[in-house]
């Protein structure tokens, strides 16, 4: 079975860094593509950054380029999400996410994990 | 970046209802779109790919057409588990973009 399980996420002040996890198991971590998708309380999806399968390729959206830096391990099946300069607008569920091609749909969602920037 | 939009916003139908719900993309995006339900309180859960491949344990009342621009998902007898919202998500290209949803109720 497929589980993506993030974690790290929790109240932070404005300014401050984070740093999500993702421990994915029940397939080939290294066969997939890896992506971060969030959503803000009662607002729609908004994918935020993803990664190829051998880092080769990495990109953000334009809303946390600068900010943000996406890395995987294969070796223990985990993709992280380290989060900068956070913002209050930065408030939402990150959800990890796997596509077996560098872009396509998601087929499997985990529990997300919620990041509340406040001060 | 290929800019997604919804319509309606939201719209209210009785059980049994045939409810039709549209997306469209700012550039031609061929057959790389897929529809997600989001039931209130819960995760998103991927309904179609490749705007109109049901992904497996989804009910046939779902399905979707389109190819292009324009878009659409249709529920042919709406239940009321389908309440929830509704986002088209196109692939083309990166970064991959997320229609604003479509609210679905029951009247």
């Amino acid at each position: 079975e497929v589980q993506l399980v993030e974690s790290g996420g929790r109240l932070i002040q404005p300014g401050g860094s984070l740093r999500l996890s993702c421990a994915a198991s029940g397939f080939a971590f290294d066969d997939y593509a890896m992506h971060w998708v969030r959503q803000a309380p009662g607002r729609g999806l908004e994918w935020v950054a993803g990664i190829t399968w051998n880092s080769g390729t990495i990109a953000y959206a334009a809303s946390v380029q600068g900010r943000f830096i996406i890395s995987r391990d294969n070796a223990k099946n985990s993709l992280y999400l380290q989060m900068n300069r956070l913002r209050t607008e930065d408030t939402a569920f990150y959800y990890c996410l796997r596509t077996l091609s560098w872009t396509s749909y998601y087929d499997n969602w985990g529990q997300g994990t919620l990041v509340t920037v406040s001060s | 970046d290929v800019h997604m939009t919804q319509s309606p916003t939201s719209l209210s139908a009785s059980v049994g209802d045939r409810v039709s719900i549209t997306c469209r993309a700012s550039q031609g995006i061929l057959n790389y779109l897929a529809w997600y339900q989001q039931q209130p309180g819960k995760l998103p859960k991927l309904l179609i790919y490749g705007a109109s491949t049901l992904q497996s344990g989804v009910p046939s009342r779902f399905s979707g057409s389109g190819s292009g621009t324009d878009f659409t998902l249709t529920i042919s007898s709406l239940q009321p588990e389908d309440v929830g919202t509704y986002y088209c998500q196109r692939y083309s290209a990166a970064p991959p973009t997320f229609g604003p949803g479509t609210k679905v109720e029951i009247k």
